[in-house]
């Protein structure tokens, strides 16, 4: 099926660790973010891709950083894990920056750090 | 800076009853809002969006949800509700002015009584 694949689905890291959550797309979208979901908070973006090529801060980019490897793929590291980074991280996509038809959602990444 | 509020952490309703769940919003241009589904260990499912027009807007699997300038709403509702409505949803706004930046509110868990 067409959409958004983050791997891997689960991951337990220890502090100081550091790790690379991966997203690719397969809808020819052009704009790709990485969101990070905690209890009683929302969504929270981290880093958005509004094109090949450009990333740009969101409202949470401290302690990671991105790579828009080629329009498919949108990648998020985490160079050196702490507890706070426990979450659920999901990748999203959109067919433009306006995004006004919406996001297109991966099913998300369990990341537990201990 | 553009924001969004789900005031209920939780709404009870019996199945075949009417359902609503509440969104408030606050941004400095025209918004754009988008109502999200999400069920348990998934990622997030587009419902539907208010980008510009009638102020009723129609979404997916029987949902709907009206736009209301003077009181900055967005309301999503059903006329007669499912238990597999279950699920926890989210709003989400964009300000027209305000960049390509979503907020997504902290969700509200919707749980339906057969």
């Amino acid at each position: 099926n067409a959409g958004v694949t983050q791997t891997p689905k689960f991951q337990v890291l220890k502090t100081g660790q550091s790790m690379t959550l991966q997203c690719a797309q397969d809808m020819n979208h052009n704009s790709m973010y990485w969101y990070r979901q905690d209890p009683g908070m929302g969504l929270r973006l981290i880093y958005y891709s509004a094109s090949e090529g450009t990333t740009d801060k969101g409202e949470v980019p401290n302690g990671y950083n991105v790579s828009r490897l080629n329009k498919r793929e949108f990648s998020l590291r985490l160079e050196s894990a702490a507890p706070s980074q426990t979450s659920v991280y999901f990748c999203a996509s959109s067919e433009l920056a306006e995004a006004l038809q919406g996001y297109t959602f991966g099913s998300g990444t369990r990341l537990t750090v201990v | 800076a553009q924001s969004v509020a789900q005031p209920e952490d939780q709404v009870n309703v019996a199945e075949g009853n009417p359902l609503t769940v509440k969104c408030t919003y606050s941004v400095s241009g025209n918004p754009y809002l988008f109502w999200y589904v999400q069920y348990p260990n998934r990622g997030l499912q587009f419902l539907l969006k208010y980008i510009t027009g009638d102020n009723l807007v129609k979404g997916s699997y029987g949902f709907e949800a009206e736009f209301n300038k003077s009181q900055t709403s967005f309301h999503l509702k059903k006329p007669s509700a499912l238990v597999s409505d279950s699920a926890l949803y989210f709003c989400a706004v964009r300000d027209s002015t305000g960049g390509f930046k979503t907020i997504f509110g902290a969700g509200t868990r919707l749980f339906v009584k057969a």
